[in-house]
């Protein structure tokens, strides 16, 4: 099992530029989770699955989109890419909400210039 | 102010040291987790507990409910133990904590 992966692992955009990040797990898992990491921050919540064709709003989802089509995707994506969502991207997705164990992708580093 | 805090920030140790991260919180939870994550690499779980203790390998998690407080330890430290380690609590949703930076010297 591939568990959780992640495409891209690395994206230099330009302001106004958009582009998709995408999250696959192998683990028919129906929960999946996008977090942004910054540094001197801890990770935070920018948009949640709860199972196919559903989404919801974490902390942080301003300026980001996702979709949900397949249980085993979970998409997120930048409209108009702004430097201020220069950071390090993270996928998770777990069984259940949020008592379960959570397993995490490698990570998207993203670069807005 | 935040939810979840860990002490120390960073941390050096010299292998085979005894090191002890602690993690509070400020929340109601129903887990706490203790995640690792290596330089350049992603993020796995370690240990998620609820209550009492919890050990695997050289690595021992505990948590004090009523205390709000949980600690992990590392036996016999060894330099690829580096890394930063993140405390997060189950509430109503997920919290962070913002990472202790373990470096552990030969």
């Amino acid at each position: 099992n591939a568990g959780v992966t992640q495409t891209p692992k690395f994206r230099v955009l330009k302001t106004g530029q958009s582009m998709t990040l995408l999250c696959a797990q192998d683990m028919n898992h129906e929960y999946m989770y996008w977090y942004r990491q910054d540094p001197g921050m801890g990770l935070r919540l920018i948009h949640y699955s709860v199972g196919e064709g559903t989404t919801a709003k974490g902390e942080v989802p301003d300026g980001y989109n996702v979709s949900r089509l397949k249980k085993q995707n979970f998409l997120l994506g930048l409209e108009s890419a702004a430097p201020s969502q220069t950071s390090v991207y993270f996928c998770a997705s777990s069984s259940g909400g949020v008592s379960y164990e959570q397993y995490f992708g490698p990570g998207t580093r993203l670069t807005v210039t | 102010k935040n939810e979840v805090e860990q002490s120390p920030q960073n941390l050096t140790a010299q292998e085979g040291e005894f090191i002890t991260i602690n993690c509070s919180y400020s929340v109601g939870i129903s887990a706490l987790h203790w995640l690792q994550q290596h330089p350049g690499g992603g993020i796995v779980s370690l240990f998620m507990l609820s209550s009492g203790k919890k050990k695997h390998g050289r690595l021992i998690a505990t948590i004090n409910i009523q205390e709000k407080h949980s600690s992990l330890h590392i036996t016999a430290s060894h330099p690829r133990d580096s890394a930063v380690y993140i405390c997060a609590v189950s509430g109503n949703q997920f919290y962070f904590g913002t990472g202790t930076s373990l470096t552990v010297i030969p």
